[in-house]
């Protein structure tokens, strides 16, 4: 299994710019998240979706948009990209472990730079 | 407010002496709380979580309803602990909070 797949790695844009973040499992996870991780704040949810068909708003959404295609990919939009946006995006599933406990598993990353 | 506080960003400490890094938080409900680890160039993963009461690599993290904290210890450190520490705490309704995370330098 390759557990969590994110698209591309590395990524610079120019300011106004768009793209799409591809993100996809094969654990057969009902829920997705996208973070951003920025120095000395930790990652903070973008967008989250509970299940297929289903997106909601996390902490900091502003200037975002996803699409859940299936159940197994999870897109992230930069329609307009701004400097702000600089970031390492992570892409994560969620499913439960011998039917006890959840935990989330995590994608290698994207590194934007928005200049 | 629910928030989780990390006070460390960088926490040095020599090989073989104990550590604890830090973790506070502010939730109303039970809470659920984990520990994720980044080690250097690879990807963010499950340490471990407070329900499980288990003991990783060493580590082990006890929930404090009283103090509202979940400190992560291990008695002796070494060099291959050196990573990135996060305390995360899971809200319900599939949303997770973390903390800024805190760095840890293990020194040879």
């Amino acid at each position: 299994n390759a557990g969590v797949t994110q698209t591309p790695k590395f990524q610079v844009l120019k300011t106004g710019q768009s793209m799409t973040l591809q993100c996809a499992q094969d654990m057969n996870h009902n829920s997705m998240y996208w973070y951003r991780q920025d120095p000395g704040m930790g990652l903070r949810l973008i967008y989250y979706s509970a299940s297929e068909g289903t997106t909601d708003k996390g902490e900091v959404p502003n200037g975002y948009n996803v699409s859940r295609l299936n159940k197994r990919e999870f897109s992230l939009r930069l329609e307009s990209a701004a400097p702000s946006q600089t970031s390492v995006y992570f892409c994560a599933s969620e499913g439960w472990m011998d039917d006890k406990f959840y935990e989330q598993y995590f994608g290698p990353g994207t590194r934007l730079t928005v200049t | 407010a629910q928030r989780v506080t990390q006070p460390e960003k960088l926490l040095s400490v020599f090989k073989g002496a104990p550590v604890e890094l830090k973790c506070n938080y502010s939730y109303s409900g039970s809470p659920e709380l984990f520990w994720y680890v980044q080690y250097s160039r690879q990807r963010l993963q499950l340490l471990l979580r407070h329900i499980s009461r288990e003991s990783i690599k060493g580590f082990t993290a006890d929930l404090n309803k009283g103090e509202t904290s979940f400190h992560l210890k291990k008695p002796f450190a070494q060099e291959e602990d050196s990573a990135m520490y996060y305390c995360a705490l899971h809200t319900g309704g599939f949303k997770t909070i973390f903390g800024a995370g805190t760095r840890l330098f293990v020194k040879a």
